[in-house]
C-alpha cells in the first residue's frame, strides 16, 4: 500500500509569487490534515478536511492560504502571495477515519520543503 | 487551546543505556497521545501511541506512561541503539486522535555508540 506522497519535495519561490502543494493521501483515508514546521520549531496544526469539507481551518495562519479537497481525494494548498515567513516544510498526513483503535492514526507524507526568498 | 511542552529539547546518552522524554498537556479533554520519529530528511513516523484509558503500553524496546491526573506522558526507550538517533515528537489529541494533532517542541536524541 503506497504511503502518503506531496509534491514537489522543494520548492523556492521569490517573495509575491504563488506557490501550490499537494498531497496525495493513502487510499481510502476520509480524513486528511495539512502541518507546517517552522525553523525547526514544533509541528503546528493548519487544516483538517474530512472527504471533501473543511472539518477545522484554525490553524491557517491568514487568507493567503487557500486549500481545497476536491472530490475527496488529493488535496491541493495554495500560498498566495507567498512572504518570507512562509518558509517552512509542510507536511500532509492522513488517518482512514470510522470505528477501531486504529482507525484515526495519522500517517504523513514526506513533506514539501518550501523556501521564500 | 491544547498547549503540549516537551522536555528536553535535546538529549544524549550512550548506546545501550535507557531514554526518557517527557510531555505535559493542558487540555484534560485530549484522550489520544501518539509519539512520532523523524529521522533526518524523512517523514514523521508514528512508533506508539497511547489513549486516556491506558495507563502504560509496551511494543519492543519502547514504552509509553500515562498520568491522566498530572497531565503528563512520557516516552521510554530501552537498550538504545545508534538507529534510534532521531527527533521525537509527542502530540495530544481529542475525540480518540480524530482530531488535530498538538505537538510538543521536539527531542533531539543522540545515541553515542
Amino acid at each position: 500500500e503506497a504511503g502518503v506522497t506531496q509534491f514537489p519535495s522543494h520548492s523556492v519561490i521569490e517573495k509575491g509569487q504563488t506557490v501550490t502543494l499537494r498531497c496525495d493521501p493513502i487510499s481510502g483515508h476520509d480524513n486528511l490534515y495539512w502541518y507546517r514546521r517552522v525553523m525547526g520549531k514544533e509541528i503546528k496544526f493548519l487544516l483538517h478536511f474530512v472527504k471533501e469539507s473543511k472539518q477545522d481551518e484554525s490553524g491557517m495562519p491568514n487568507n493567503r492560504f487557500l486549500a481545497e479537497r476536491t472530490g475527496g481525494t488529493y488535496s491541493t494548498l495554495k500560498v498566495q502571495p507567498a512572504e518570507l515567513e512562509d518558509s517552512g516544510v509542510y507536511f500532509c498526513a492522513s488517518s482512514q477515519g470510522g470505528r477501531g483503535p486504529s482507525s484515526y492514526e495519522q500517517y504523513f507524507g514526506p513533506g514539501t520543503r518550501l523556501t521564500v526568498t | 487551546g491544547e498547549n503540549v511542552e516537551q522536555h528536553p529539547s535535546t538529549l544524549s546518552v550512550q548506546e545501550g543505556d535507557s531514554a526518557v522524554i517527557k510531555c505535559t498537556y493542558s487540555d484534560s479533554a485530549s484522550n489520544y497521545f501518539p509519539w512520532y520519529k523523524q529521522e533526518l530528511g524523512k517523514r514523521p513516523q508514528l512508533i506508539i501511541d497511547i489513549r486516556s484509558n491506558v495507563g502504560e503500553k509496551k511494543d519492543q524496546r519502547i514504552a509509553v506512561t500515562l498520568n491522566k491526573t498530572a497531565k503528563h506522558f512520557s516516552l521510554h526507550i530501552t537498550e538504545t541503539q545508534p538507529e534510534d538517533s532521531a527527533v521525537y515528537f509527542c502530540a495530544a489529541s481529542g475525540h480518540q486522535g480524530a482530531q488535530k494533532l498538538v505537538f510538543g517542541q521536539g527531542t533531539r536524541l543522540t545515541i553515542n555508540p
